[in-house]
């Protein structure tokens, strides 16, 4: 069925340089996307948001990208700090369904 | 105003036994979702309900079920539990709308020995 996938399982960043993580669809039906981090020990929490009539968002430290022509998704980082570290996950949402997660990406911030 | 919350949070069960899982929405949200994750899986979808109807139901089996209350809090239950089935629990809810952003609770760590 569809689903949400990532390119890279592991990221490692040194501290103050820009991530990327990124993030390929597969649902050309997806209308909402989302970015959550998820620390070790609690559950995934809401990074930023964006919909399909969208390119580009932007919210503190953090801009989430959209693809729509290949289905392509990434969340921008800057300046990363150690506090980043931590698994990201996207999600697509198509009206009417849940969210369907990708895998995840653990980001790692070195000193 | 407060968070999701989960209750409880650890939890530690044999094989063939249940267990019901506690999950109490952020107030004023009626839609609740409940995933799995696990390493080798990910977040998996479960069900999700809403105004104590099951809106969406993912694909597990049947001993996987759950319900809503009128106050919106929703419970999951789990029977005859396999080793398989130990996970992070996760409870979200969302406000009404076509498409909001999910707030997760901190989760229920299921272990089935």
């Amino acid at each position: 069925g569809e689903s949400v996938g990532l390119h890279l399982p592991t990221l490692s960043v040194q501290e103050g340089d820009n991530s990327i993580i990124n993030c390929a669809y597969s649902n050309s039906a997806s209308d909402y996307f989302i970015w959550y981090k998820q620390e070790s020990g609690k559950g995934p929490q809401f990074i930023i948001d964006i919909r399909s009539n969208m390119d580009k968002r932007q919210g503190q430290r953090v801009t989430v990208l959209l693809n729509k022509t290949v289905k392509h998704l990434s969340l921008q980082i800057a300046a990363t700090q150690p506090g980043d570290s931590a698994v990201y996950f996207c999600a697509e949402k198509t009206e009417g369904q849940n969210f369907v997660f990708g895998p995840g990406t653990r980001l790692s911030v070195l000193p | 105003k407060a968070g999701v919350t989960q209750t409880p949070r650890y939890l530690i069960k044999t094989r063939g036994q249940q267990v019901t899982l506690s999950c109490s929405p952020i107030s004023g949200h009626r839609s609740v979702s409940w995933y799995q994750q696990t390493p080798g899986q990910g977040l998996q979808f479960l069900f999700e309900y809403f105004s104590e109807t099951q809106r969406n139901k993912g694909n597990f089996p049947g001993r996987f079920s759950g319900r809503q209350f009128s106050n919106s809090r929703s419970e999951m239950n789990v029977s005859t539990l396999e080793l398989g089935d130990s996970a992070l629990y996760l409870c979200a809810s969302r406000a009404q709308g076509v498409s909001t952003e999910a707030f997760f609770g901190q989760g229920t760590r299921l272990t089935v020995v």
